[in-house]
């Protein structure tokens, strides 16, 4: 089974609307962490936002947040009032345990229209 | 700070033929990895460090090799390039088990 599924390969959004990009994980231990990345036609990978399992609150940083529901084993990164700079790939990441090592989903191309 | 290099950022190799990619940090990060991204495909661990004289293998390992001497370098070397490894290889670098650092990649092709 896939540890990262991100369902959308593509998405399509207004110039300053609110966009939702899915990721849901698989893992069994306890303690991990969740990472969005961006990585624009250019080809650099640029970290967005992290969420530690144990962490109480949604992480949020600027125009981006992450929707955890850990229950549903869920971690949607909102991007609000989308730029078109913000058209782009988007991937997903977890780390488990006490590892270092990062597992990406395959990612969500997104583009904002004007 | 330079943050993680890698070079070089595109090559062509004939198949059979071998070559290191190189990748420096100079964050003084203990873990370093070598990933490789294919279309659709997102990106695949290839070999991982979690420090100078420890290497381990990733989820594609086949066909490469690292070594870690210093805590900056974490050179990929292809042994004998095939077809198959055509891809973009991406280095990154994290201190503990935080966000990682990407290098801008190296484009390969293998004809």
């Amino acid at each position: 089974a896939q540890k990262i599924t991100q369902t959308q390969p593509g998405m399509f959004v207004q110039e300053k609307e609110a966009v939702t990009l899915d990721c849901t994980y698989d893992t069994s231990d306890p303690s991990y962490g969740l990472f969005w990345y961006k990585q624009p036609s250019s080809g650099e990978m640029i970290f967005l936002i992290y969420q530690g399992s144990y962490d109480q609150q949604n992480a949020t940083e600027g125009r981006y947040s992450l929707n955890f529901q850990k229950a549903r084993k869920s971690a949607n990164l909102v991007i609000s009032a989308s730029q078109l700079g913000d058209s782009a790939m988007y991937f997903c990441a977890m780390r488990e345990g006490s590892n270092y090592k990062l597992t990406f989903g395959k990612g969500t191309l997104l583009t904002v229209n004007p | 700070n330079a943050g993680v290099t890698q070079t070089p950022k595109f090559q062509v190799l004939k198949t059979g033929q071998s070559m290191t990619l190189q990748c420096a940090q100079d964050m003084n990060h203990e873990y370093m990895s070598w990933y490789r991204q294919d279309p659709g495909m997102g990106l695949r661990l290839i070999h991982y460090s979690v420090g100078a004289g420890i290497t381990d293998q990733g989820e594609v390992p086949n066909g490469y090799n690292v070594s870690r001497s210093t805590t900056e370098d974490f050179p990929l070397r292809l042994l004998s390039a095939a077809p198959s490894q055509t891809s973009v290889y991406f280095c990154a670098s994290s201190y503990g088990r935080g966000e990682q650092f990407f290098g801008p990649g190296t484009r390969l092709t293998v004809l």
